[in-house]
């Protein structure tokens, strides 16, 4: 079957790095995704990547490993408005997305 | 105004019932979704429709019906509502001519919370 993993909840404080892991076990690899969800709010995106490597873009980064399923989401300098869950989803043969059921990122002051 | 738009935003219902969400969008994308999310799960596709004549079941599609009125409206529909039914319900709109960087980049509507009792 078809997996994504996810920690179920990560705490940090204001002002630090925190990273998100996301491994997965899909049939066929078309891109994976990481979106950002407040509380009671719709998933937003925030990255995609197909290639390995790291993509970065502001706060956020996101890199990706293909040969060994796995990626993670690389949060700098972390404010409270960070507080939110992030999905992970990847794209797989058939172009499905397959969902994670998110890491809920709590931040502290 | 929002680009994708789910109404109602909650609703209370009770076994047995016949409920329509409505979503509709105003992004111009031909491909729209209906996904549950349940606490502790990933976001699970219902429907997806990638035109008005496109319409294809999802990973659960058991219990639900769609319609896609028009490019930009598409109903989801729970023709006797049942208590696990009751989840928050997500519509969404991509556009594969995004190309490699934007392809299949869901915008999502604000949800509709479901409860049946």
């Amino acid at each position: 079957g078809q997996n994504i993993d996810q920690p179920t909840e990560m705490t940090a404080t204001e002002g630090a790095i925190v990273q998100i892991n996301c491994t997965y076990q899909t049939s066929g690899f078309n891109g994976l995704f990481w979106y950002q969800q407040h509380a009671g709010e719709a998933p937003t995106f925030l990255s995609y990547n197909v290639l390995d490597g790291l993509e970065e873009k502001g706060r956020f980064s996101s890199f990706l490993s293909r040969s060994k399923g796995y990626s993670y989401l690389l949060l700098k300098e972390l404010q409270m408005k960070d507080s939110a869950s992030y999905l992970c989803a990847v794209l797989d043969s058939n172009y499905q997305l397959i969902w994670g059921a998110g890491t809920k990122l709590i931040i502290k002051p | 105004d929002a680009d994708v738009t789910q109404t109602p935003r909650n609703r209370i219902t009770k076994t047995g019932k016949r409920i329509m969400l409505e979503c509709s969008q105003t992004k111009g994308h031909d491909r729209m979704y209906w996904y549950r999310q349940d606490p502790g799960l990933g976001l699970r596709l219902i429907y997806y429709s990638f035109d008005v004549k496109d319409i294809n079941k999802g990973e659960i599609s058991d219990g639900y019906s769609v319609s896609r009125q028009a490019q930009a409206k598409f109903s989801l529909s729970l023709e006797s509502a049942i208590p696990n039914q009751t989840a928050l319900y997500f519509c969404a709109t991509s556009d594969l001519r995004g190309g490699d960087s934007g392809a299949n980049v869901l915008t999502f509507g604000a949800g509709s919370r479901l409860t049946v009792l």
